[in-house]
């Protein structure tokens, strides 16, 4: 089974707090992704990576970076926490670029910014 | 525009009962869909998957239904039981040169016992 997991369930941050959530994959998946879900708006994508140390900004890439420098690991990273970041991010991988594949999803991390 | 929306944002069935969450997509380029459910707390699991050239697909008390005609997706489960209660969601994957994946806002399936 394919298995991605997230650094943290619960996270607590202050406004201005850089912030760092880690994905991990272990099936040696090519594509990873970072999507945030808010209630009634679905998942929106944030950034994604083909490779290493590639990326593509998503539909909502503003107030994040990413960073991917193994295959294995995917970071998304709040460079200065905002409350309109209050969210749950869920991390994402599939195996390839090719349009008919499933995407497999983390359990997600819930932030919350004060 | 491209959407992928969801008839009914909340379902509500008898346990026993079979349950129906539908579906409308927009982008006619749209060749993968696929259904997920997301339990309270975790992340989306995937359900069943069907590609355009299809119309029907079986799962294990599932069935997803595709009419390309009116650009619309179904999922059926079968003998709804308590641990179907779940968001249910349906995202397409549209071949742009790469591909996007377009997610619907979900249907929560509350199951009555």
């Amino acid at each position: 089974d394919v298995k991605v997991t997230q650094s943290s369930r619960y996270l607590v941050k202050r406004t201005g707090e850089k912030v760092f959530l880690e994905c991990v994959q272990d099936m040696d998946h090519e594509n990873m992704f970072w999507y945030r879900q808010d209630p009634g708006l679905g998942l929106r994508l944030i950034y994604f990576s083909y490779d290493v140390k590639m990326k593509e900004k998503g539909d909502i890439p503003e107030g994040y970076s990413v960073s991917r420098e193994k295959k294995e690991r995917f970071s998304l990273i709040l460079e200065s926490a905002s409350t309109n970041q209050t969210s749950m991010y869920l991390c994402a991988s599939s195996p390839s670029g090719g349009a008919g594949e499933t995407q497999y999803f983390g359990p997600g991390t819930r932030l919350l910014v004060l | 525009g491209e959407s992928v929306g969801l008839h009914l944002p909340t379902l509500s069935v008898q346990e026993g009962d079979n349950s129906i969450i539908n579906c409308a997509y927009s982008n006619s380029a749209s060749d993968y869909f696929i259904w997920y459910k997301q339990e309270s707390g975790k992340g989306p699991q995937f359900i069943i998957d069907i590609r355009s050239n299809m119309d029907k697909r079986q799962g294990q008390r599932v069935t997803v239904l595709l009419n390309k005609t009116v650009k619309h997706l179904s999922l059926q489960i079968a003998a709804t039981q308590p641990g179907d209660s779940a968001v249910y969601f349906c995202a397409e994957n549209v071949s742009t040169g790469g591909f996007k994946t377009i997610f619907g806002a979900g249907t929560r399936l509350f199951v009555k016992a």
